[in-house]
């Protein structure tokens, strides 16, 4: 298994501005995820941080608004750019382990509001 | 197109009830399913993992069945309790030679004494 750690756990940002979401896990995993949740929805991958490589980005999802930092086999951030009240959502942080990575840990999420 | 749909959307039952929730998938090749809990505000826990040739696998007063052939997979809850109140969401993984999973919209369950 791993745990998996957020900060923040929650924020509230005006418009126009950015918020770095940090990720980290209590063990060395290969591939991680960024994922959204918008109210009453379920999960939508942003994309899929391999530490030592370029994030690659889900259709609708774009560097310039999504960027991902992945600097070792601990920890990533996301940050969301340029906020608009549409990017208020849950973001969450997933690992994959085991067999094909085939097992998915989720971190407790970050909420954000932006006003 | 690879889909997962799950239902009902909501359920309420009384405290102590039994339920059972459903996931019907169309994604393939087939790598697992899994059933995740998500309390409000809170990330996805993992409930159970089955592969191809698992049929039903328990933990605690969960337990999960997988018919690959129908491609339907259920979750059920024995004696619920009210702290099992919040979304189950089903998720199927495909190993179209890399990682893809597809995540259900979840099934929101209230559970009231």
């Amino acid at each position: 298994s791993a745990v998996i750690s957020q900060k923040p756990s929650r924020d509230i940002c005006q418009r126009g501005t950015s918020l770095t979401i940090q990720c980290q896990v209590d063990s060395q995993v290969t591939m991680m995820f960024w994922y959204r949740q918008q109210p009453g929805q379920s999960l939508t991958l942003i994309a899929t941080a391999n530490q030592g490589s370029e994030a690659t980005y889900e259709s609708g999802f774009v560097i310039d608004k999504f960027p991902i930092s992945r600097p070792n086999l601990t920890f990533s951030t996301l940050t969301v750019s340029n906020m608009s009240p549409e990017d208020s959502s849950i973001y969450l942080c997933s690992v994959g382990v085991g067999a094909s990575y085939n097992e998915q840990f989720f971190g407790p999420g970050t909420r954000l509001t932006v006003l | 197109k690879n889909q997962v749909e799950q239902s009902p959307q909501s359920l309420i039952i009384l405290e102590g009830k039994n339920c059972t929730l459903q996931c019907n998938y169309t994604v393939s090749p087939f790598s697992n399913l899994r059933w995740y809990k998500q309390d409000t505000g809170r990330g996805p826990v993992s409930l159970t993992i089955m592969t191809f040739s698992e049929n039903t696998k328990s933990n605690g007063r969960y337990t999960a069945t997988l018919d690959a052939d129908t491609k339907q997979s259920s979750l059920h809850i024995t004696a619920s309790q009210l702290s099992d109140s919040a979304s189950y969401i089903c998720v199927v993984t495909s190993n179209t030679g890399g990682f893809k999973t597809i995540f259900g919209a979840g099934t929101r369950l209230f559970v009231k004494a």
